[in-house]
């Protein structure tokens, strides 16, 4: 089955720990995106990639990195200086940048 | 940043009865307004992509228009049932900037 998996679904970290989340996709989809969601919060993209190594900042980078060297996978690392890393993230694909997106199940990210 | 603005934030309905809610998007620079269904304890799903002023898509019960130049999408649910409860969000597509979204509402069917 075609899809896209983020591992873990759950994950605890110490606070200037970092961590990174994981987000594969064999959907062949050139375009991938990582969303954050808070409470009352719409999606906010904080990173996006419309081939393989190539990627820009969303309207939330700060304190976040990611990497596009295979086309299949783009994990985000939540860093040390990122001031509210708790929430919930959201990885998506698409075929081409602005196409309708598929989404990931979400990992959430408990910072203490 | 682009704003996006759905409207009501919230609302409950009982089963059978049909409801519509909104987005509000900048009108100018016009690409793509997309719609999507999200269930609790699922991913969201796309139900729309909409590219053409005055544009109407239907899915079942659930339809959607457009009006780009006015800066608004309205999505339809007829005869609500409690398999539809779920968060619906709009996005909107700019030329040159990914997907916006807006806050979403959040559906309720009470049988």
């Amino acid at each position: 089955d075609g899809g896209i998996t983020q591992s873990p679904k759950y994950l605890f970290r110490k606070e200037g720990q970092n961590v990174t989340l994981s987000c594969e996709q064999n959907l062949n989809h050139d375009a991938m995106y990582w969303y954050r969601q808070d409470p009352g919060q719409g999606l906010r993209l904080i990173y996006y990639s419309q081939i393989v190594n190539d990627f820009q900042k969303g309207d939330i980078a700060e304190g976040y990195s990611v990497s596009r060297e295979k086309k299949e996978s783009f994990p985000l690392t939540v860093t040390s200086a990122q001031k509210n890393p708790t929430a919930f993230y959201l990885c998506a694909s698409s075929s081409i940048q602005g196409g309708e997106q598929y989404f990931g199940p979400g990992t959430r990210l408990t910072v203490t | 940043i682009l704003n996006v603005e759905q409207s009501p934030q919230s609302l409950h309905v009982q089963e059978g009865d049909s409801t519509n809610f909104t987005c509000s998007f900048p009108s100018s620079n016009f690409y793509a307004l997309h719609w999507y269904r999200w269930e609790t304890a699922k991913s969201p799903e796309a139900l729309f992509v909409m590219t053409l002023n005055g544009d109407e898509k239907k899915k079942g019960r659930i339809s959607a228009t457009l009006n780009t130049k006015e800066g608004y999408s309205y999505l339809y649910i007829k005869g609500s049932q409690p398999e539809d409860s779920a968060t619906y969000l709009c996005a909107y597509l700019s030329g040159n900037t990914p997907l916006v979204f807006g806050k979403g509402t959040r559906l309720s069917v009470i049988a």
